[in-house]
């Protein structure tokens, strides 16, 4: 069990500019989470998946964001057009049962 | 919408002292979930309750879910330093189960424990 990782950890960009975050789950691990943290905050849901399949998308997930998994492995989540409100930390989570969920150290976005 | 409150949302103590963390809600979880974050890094899950009225201790902490599972409590007996973190509790999906691992999480409780 290697946990979730997120690559990359910290990420400084331009106004205007798209990003890339990418999530490796657990192994096995069919759910697949992604969150976002402001500071001060709890994290908030954006999107999950089950296998490749995205299920449910947040309200806060903007036309700017998509989020995928093509292989019902690995996930990225892309940011078009970054906006200074885009600055959080982006955690992502994975599950294989109820009531256990692994997150990830996060990648620290920070827009300019 | 669902919403956590957690109270308080900063407490300094020092070492040996006993706390409570509240979290309270209007609407009823499937489970309820407690995590630690410390700086810079992701939650880590330190317990799920499920049944209302469920108790469930590890270590020196203790959790509570509410009997009608609307409300959950921490409680760390003689605090020490290590404790300090962030500690956020977590309501897991809705009534009825199906959307689990969808988080809805309280606004965090910042401890620090002095030597």
């Amino acid at each position: 069990d290697t946990g979730v990782s997120q690559d990359p950890r910290h990420k400084i960009t331009k106004r205007g500019q798209n990003v890339t975050f990418r999530c490796d789950p657990i192994s096995e691990h069919n759910r697949l989470y992604w969150y976002r943290q402001t500071l001060g905050q709890g994290p908030e849901f954006l999107t999950y998946f089950q296998n490749e399949a995205q299920l449910e998308k947040s309200r806060l997930l903007s036309d700017r964001f998509s989020a995928e998994r093509p292989k019902g492995s690995f996930s990225t989540l892309e940011i078009q057009r970054t906006e200074q409100g885009d600055s959080a930390m982006y955690l992502c989570a994975s599950s294989s049962r109820r009531f256990t969920i692994y997150f990830g150290e996060g990648s620290w976005l920070t827009v300019v | 919408t669902q919403l956590l409150e957690q109270s308080p949302q900063f407490l300094s103590i020092q070492e040996g002292e006993n706390l409570t963390v509240y979290c309270n809600s209007s609407s009823v979880f499937s489970s309820l979930q407690w995590y630690r974050q410390e700086p810079g890094e992701g939650p880590v899950l330190l317990v799920t309750v499920v049944t209302g009225g469920e108790v469930k201790k590890l270590k020196r902490l203790t959790f509570q879910f509410g009997d009608a599972r609307k409300d959950s409590s921490l409680h760390i007996t003689a605090a020490q330093p290590g404790d300090t973190g962030l500690y956020l509790c977590a309501g897991d999906g809705d009534a009825g189960g199906t959307s689990y691992g969808k988080l809805t999480f309280g606004q965090g409780t910042i401890l620090t424990v002095h030597p």
